[in-house]
């Protein structure tokens, strides 16, 4: 089973910042925080990861909460294109079953004009 | 991006048939990885290969038969499946198992 919580659905308006939350309360010292998005019918396009400090790339940020147990991704300027489910999973970071990925269901986003 | 290619894209076949699904990855990764999502379902891991050893098997039925033969190509065999294995298949690479996995577009299968 996933060991994360997200909003099934979320809205939001065309070129404002998309925060979407995950909780995570039961992650461990060694687990990292991974965003993956996946468009309808593709395969699910990586984003971004970061276990205790806030990330940034050129997709997304990743907010970390100091006690580890949730996170924000944020979006800056969402738009249309941006609208996906996008998955929080929890990983250690070596091998093994435990280092699988394990998707839930994720949140749906959808980016309105 | 096409880090990571698929063929076919979308696949209809009978359940007596016979088919394979290919996947190439060119980014010089060692580790790949078979994926399902069925409908309204998470992606389900179904096998992982660690340089062109399989190193999970997820209690996947024996009608998919993996086969690594470098560490470039992941074929997935398929023979007299059913229906409910119709789904979104999906192969992965990463660069070592514990590092990022980047993904493909998927095969679309279909069993009538």
């Amino acid at each position: 089973d996933a060991k994360t919580t997200q909003p099934p659905s979320m809205d939001c308006a065309e070129g404002r910042a998309a925060n979407l939350p995950c909780n995570h309360s039961t992650i461990s010292g060694n687990e990292y925080v991974y965003w993956y998005r996946q468009i309808h019918s593709q395969g699910p396009q990586y984003i971004i990861h970061g276990l205790k400090n806030n990330e940034t790339n050129e997709m997304a940020s990743l907010i970390i909460t100091e006690d580890r147990k949730s996170s924000t991704l944020i979006l800056p300027h969402a738009t249309l294109r941006d609208t996906a489910v996008y998955y929080c999973i929890v990983r250690v970071a070596y091998g093994g079953s435990q280092g699988n990925l394990i998707f839930g269901k994720g949140t749906k986003l959808s980016v309105k004009p | 991006e096409t880090g990571v290619t698929q063929t076919p894209r979308h696949l209809v076949m009978g359940m007596t048939n016979k088919k394979s699904l290919k996947c190439e990855q060119h980014l010089g990764h060692n580790a790949m990885y078979w994926y399902k999502q069925s409908a309204k379902k998470p992606l389900e891991l179904m096998f992982v290969y660690n340089f062109k050893e399989q190193t999970e098997n997820n209690s996947v039925p024996s009608r998919f038969s993996p086969e690594c033969p470098n560490s470039s190509h992941l074929f997935l065999h398929l023979h007299t499946l059913q229906p409910e294995d119709s789904a979104l298949y999906l192969c992965a690479s990463s660069g070592e198992v514990e590092e990022t996995q980047y993904f493909g577009p998927g095969t679309r299968l279909l069993v009538l």
